[in-house]
């Protein structure tokens, strides 16, 4: 298995523009999460799907940013409009069948906004 | 909510040593802790898990130990070795639905 893959593995955009990151879960996984990771507050659980359902959203920051998983093999995050502070590395990751399974992350999506 | 802290942010150890990597949690009520690693540019690897009803575990070169009457958590790595170098975070389950992630210990290894 190729492990979980995002793209773009790198992201330069301005200020204002929309974002949207992407991830391939590992085959057969059906927990989905999406991480953000900066210096400042580290790694942050922003949502996570349970076969292709959102279950808790509570750690998405504000309305600018929405998370999709049509299928069980896709997932995006979204930003827009996006703004300097969204500047972190995105991580996306996966579990087997619960949330405290082993989570397998990705390699991350580094996003710069200027 | 949860949270976890570090005790150090930089570890400095020579190849060989064993080092200790502490993790302190405010959640009297958490059962399930685990320790990742992150390589630099990588996300984080799983490394070792523990739950509550166990004070210590051991994995290869790795043993994590849980002292729940003062909810502190350690990471011991046997013989260290430099590919042993990369940033450490506890993690613990909150609610049994999330991970809360600690701020990280940054383990350097010098030969």
């Amino acid at each position: 298995d190729a492990g979980v893959i995002q793209s773009p593995r790198h992201e330069v955009t301005e200020m204002g523009q929309e974002v949207t990151l992407r991830c391939k879960p590992i085959s057969g996984h059906d927990y989905l999460f999406w991480y953000r990771q900066t210096m400042m507050r580290g790694l942050e659980l922003l949502i996570y799907f349970n076969n292709n359902v959102p279950i808790d959203d509570s750690g998405m920051p504000e309305d600018r940013f929405s998370a999709k998983m049509p299928n069980a093999s896709f997932s995006t995050l979204k930003i827009q409009p996006s703004e300097p502070r969204d500047s972190a590395v995105y991580f996306c990751a996966s579990s087997l069948t619960s949330p405290w399974d082993e989570q397998f992350f990705g390699p991350g999506t580094r996003l710069t906004v200027l | 909510g949860e949270s976890v802290g570090l005790h150090l942010p930089t570890l400095s150890v020579q190849e060989g040593d064993n080092s200790i990597i502490n993790c302190a949690y405010s959640n009297s009520a958490s059962d399930y802790f685990i320790w990742y690693k992150q390589e630099s540019g990588k996300g984080p690897q799983f490394i070792i898990d523990i739950r509550s009803n166990m004070d210590k575990r051991q994995g290869q070169r790795v043993t994590v130990l849980l002292n729940k009457t003062v909810k502190h958590l350690s990471l011991q790595i046997a013989a260290t070795q430099p590919g042993d170098s990369a940033v450490y975070f506890c993690a613990v389950l909150e609610g049994f639905q999330k991970l809360v992630f600690g701020t990280g210990t940054r383990l350097l290894v010098s030969p």
